[in-house]
């Protein structure tokens, strides 16, 4: 089983709708938890941390599920803008070091 | 703050050729990743270093592969006779923390073709 798992998509969503995306990851001792956007030919960048009581950022919305592995994102009133590849990202618990370890991405293409 | 700096942005090269990537953490920032992306696929991890240290080097081939992080100067990640396979766009990432929340932050990549 691969450390961290997305569904590739894509995902077509119209302008306007909400659209979710899951991410489960295998290390129940995982500690930190992250969604990165990734813009076709471009560097991944930051979109949001993902905090154990789940947390907001205007439109989108992260949550942790601990019992069932699991992250997601959410995104309401999808923009044309959004169209992207969206990366989870995991870090293992108490390492001296912090390895992180990307889901393959889930692509989204918000059509007009 | 120029960011994490990578180069050169494009690389081409012969099979059997080297091909050598640089790149420079953001300015505070002492650990540096490498991932490697194919085309249409997700980011898999090659190599975590600290300045003169490599922490983890378990993504990287076990053959023709080698990263160094030197006391001054940029991070190299070195490919020996490179082939197609190889071909791909290869990130570098820096962070300044060892705990807690461990953003990464990512140059703007190389893109390596071979021959």
């Amino acid at each position: 089983r691969k450390e961290v798992e997305q569904d590739p998509g894509p995902f077509n969503v119209p302008e306007g709708a909400t659209v979710a995306f899951n991410c489960t990851y295998s290390n129940s001792a995982s500690q930190s938890f992250f969604w990165y956007r990734q813009d076709c030919r471009k560097e991944p960048k930051l979109l949001m941390s993902v905090y154990s009581s789940g947390n907001e950022d205007g439109r989108f919305t992260a949550q942790l599920n601990r019992a069932s592995q699991y992250i997601s994102l959410l995104i309401r009133d999808s923009k044309l803008s959004d169209s992207a590849t969206y990366l989870c990202a995991v870090t293992p618990w108490g390492a001296v070091y912090q390895k992180v370890t990307f889901g393959t991405g889930t692509k989204l293409q918000v059509i007009p | 703050n120029a960011g994490v700096m990578q180069n050169p942005r494009h690389l081409v090269r012969r099979r059997g050729q080297e091909a050598r990537l640089r790149c420079s953490p953001m300015k505070g920032h002492s650990h540096v990743y490498w991932y490697r992306q194919l085309p249409e696929e997700g980011l898999k991890f090659m190599v975590y270093l600290q300045k003169e240290n490599i922490i983890d080097e378990s993504g990287m081939p076990k053959e023709r592969f080698s990263a160094e992080f030197p006391k001054e100067g940029p991070s190299i990640l070195r490919i020996q006779q490179v082939v197609r396979g190889d071909s791909a766009a290869y990130f570098c990432a820096s962070s300044e923390r060892t705990s807690g929340a461990n953003v990464l932050t990512f140059g703007a990549g190389s893109r390596l073709t071979v021959l």
